[in-house]
């Protein structure tokens, strides 16, 4: 079953922050962060795993909350390089990244 | 490192027609995926293989064959082409071992079926 990623679309002015969710009615196991810019293959992002863990990656960072089984990306003082459609992905049990189960994303436009 | 290719980028099929998408990596992953990308539809898994000569379905593997001869090669098969398989197919291939790795997705191809 599909991830739920919200809010679907969001536009904000450079320089805002931005707040995504994604959250899955299965238990969490690992949750996966990809961008994809428009006619382009999504890059990586970042891979938290169970345990809470926070990352983060330049102003990009996430949370991992087990027990609401959901994640939260955070884009800070947001750039117009971060527009594109974010998705989140989560592993099944038992699987790596070999059966990822993708969101239907939410496309973060930047506008000047 | 080319790191995953796919060839063609763009193809239109009549319905009822078969071809082959091709993906390669040279990473030595073992780990390799397909996708399908629909509007509002994010990306599905249609098939994936852990290893040379092993494959496996994902979520929507109707009408789609794969076979994994060697790591770096992993072709989509579609037997007889439908209209509903108009679509962008992306591959991906991952590391291994102890953890989880990031995917490195090839360019894609643009399937157009009339």
């Amino acid at each position: 079953q599909q991830p739920v990623q919200s809010p679907q679309a969001v536009i904000l002015r450079e320089g805002e922050d931005a707040v995504i969710n994604c959250s899955s009615s299965k238990a969490l196991y690992s949750v996966h962060w990809y961008r994809q810019k428009h006619g382009e293959a999504p890059i990586f992002l970042m891979i938290l795993l169970k345990g809470g863990e926070q990352k983060g990656h330049d102003k990009i960072s996430a949370s991992f909350n087990e027990k609401k089984q959901q994640s939260s990306l955070y884009l800070t003082a947001s750039q117009l390089s971060y527009s594109g459609t974010y998705f989140c992905g989560t592993a099944a049990p038992n699987f790596g990244n070999e059966k990822l189960t993708f969101g239907t994303g939410t496309r973060l436009t930047i506008i000047p | 490192n080319a790191g995953v290719t796919q060839t063609p980028k763009f193809q239109v099929l009549k319905t009822g027609q078969s071809m082959t998408l091709q993906c390669a990596q040279d990473m030595n992953h073992e780990y390799m995926s397909w996708y399908r990308q629909d509007p509002g539809m994010g990306l599905r898994l249609i098939h994936y293989s852990v290893g040379a000569g092993i494959t496996d379905q994902g979520e929507v593997p109707n009408g789609y064959n794969v076979s994994r001869s060697t790591t770096e090669d992993f072709p989509l098969r579609l037997l007889s082409a439908a209209p509903s398989q108009t679509s962008v197919y992306f591959c991906a291939s991952s590391g291994t071992g102890t953890g989880f790795y990031e995917q490195y997705f090839g360019p894609g191809t643009r399937l157009t079926v009339t």
